[in-house]
């Protein structure tokens, strides 16, 4: 199992651009979510998914967007991009419909936006 | 919503020495993990402890649920131990589908 895949690993936007940042997993987990990761912070919920075609928001989820068409694919969409977002972004995932169970993370996207 | 507070923010060890890490949150939780970020950044789970005591090697962990409270212990720490340390909750109101996480404690263990 290639477990949590994210590409790309590092990118670098300037203002106004859009992107999409990949998350795919091969164990057919339900749950999966992005975070993003701020200096000297915790982690914070941008988006989740409890299974495909549901998502919802999360604690910070302006400027992003997120489908969920298969199980395991959930891409993070950045409609315009914001020095703001500039943050490292981690997606996981977890067997059944919520965050009870171990969370698996990918290695993570450090986004630069100038 | 939940308030998530990790203590102490950083911890400098000796090799072999034994360190307790904290984690207090603000409301009734039923979901707390523990994870450890290496210094490369990847994110590991260490426990999922909603309530109770589990043990894994020289790692343990302790949740008091009735006083908000979560105790990771690292035992004869090693120099891979080193990295950040996340406490992360959900609650009944959000059916566990939110994960809080705290801002960490940063763990550095000397040779």
């Amino acid at each position: 199992n290639a477990g949590v895949t994210q590409t790309p690993k590092f990118q670098v936007l300037k203002t106004g651009q859009s992107m999409t940042l990949q998350c795919a997993q091969d164990m057919n987990h339900e749950y999966m979510s992005w975070y993003r990761q701020d200096p000297g912070m915790g982690l914070r919920l941008i988006h989740y998914s409890v299974g495909a075609g549901i998502t919802d928001q999360g604690e910070v989820p302006n400027g992003y967007n997120v489908s969920r068409s298969t199980t395991e694919d959930f891409p993070l969409r950045l409609l315009s991009a914001a020095p703001s977002q500039t943050s490292v972004y981690f997606c996981a995932s977890s067997y059944g419909g919520n965050s009870y169970n171990e969370q698996f993370f990918g290695p993570g996207t450090r986004l630069t936006v100038l | 919503g939940i308030q998530v507070e990790q203590s102490p923010p950083d911890l400098i060890l000796q090799e072999g020495a034994n360190s307790t890490l904290r984690c207090n949150f603000s409301d009734s939780v039923n979901n707390l993990q523990w994870f450890h970020q290496n210094p490369w950044g990847q994110l590991i789970n260490l426990f999922y402890i909603p309530s109770g005591t589990k043990q894994n090697g020289r790692l343990s962990a302790t949740t008091v649920a009735t006083e908000r409270y979560s105790l990771l212990y690292i035992s004869s720490s090693q120099t891979t131990d080193s990295g950040v340390y996340f406490c992360a909750v959900a609650t009944l109101e959000t059916s566990g589908s939110r994960l809080t996480f705290g801002e960490g404690t940063q763990l550095t263990v000397n040779p």
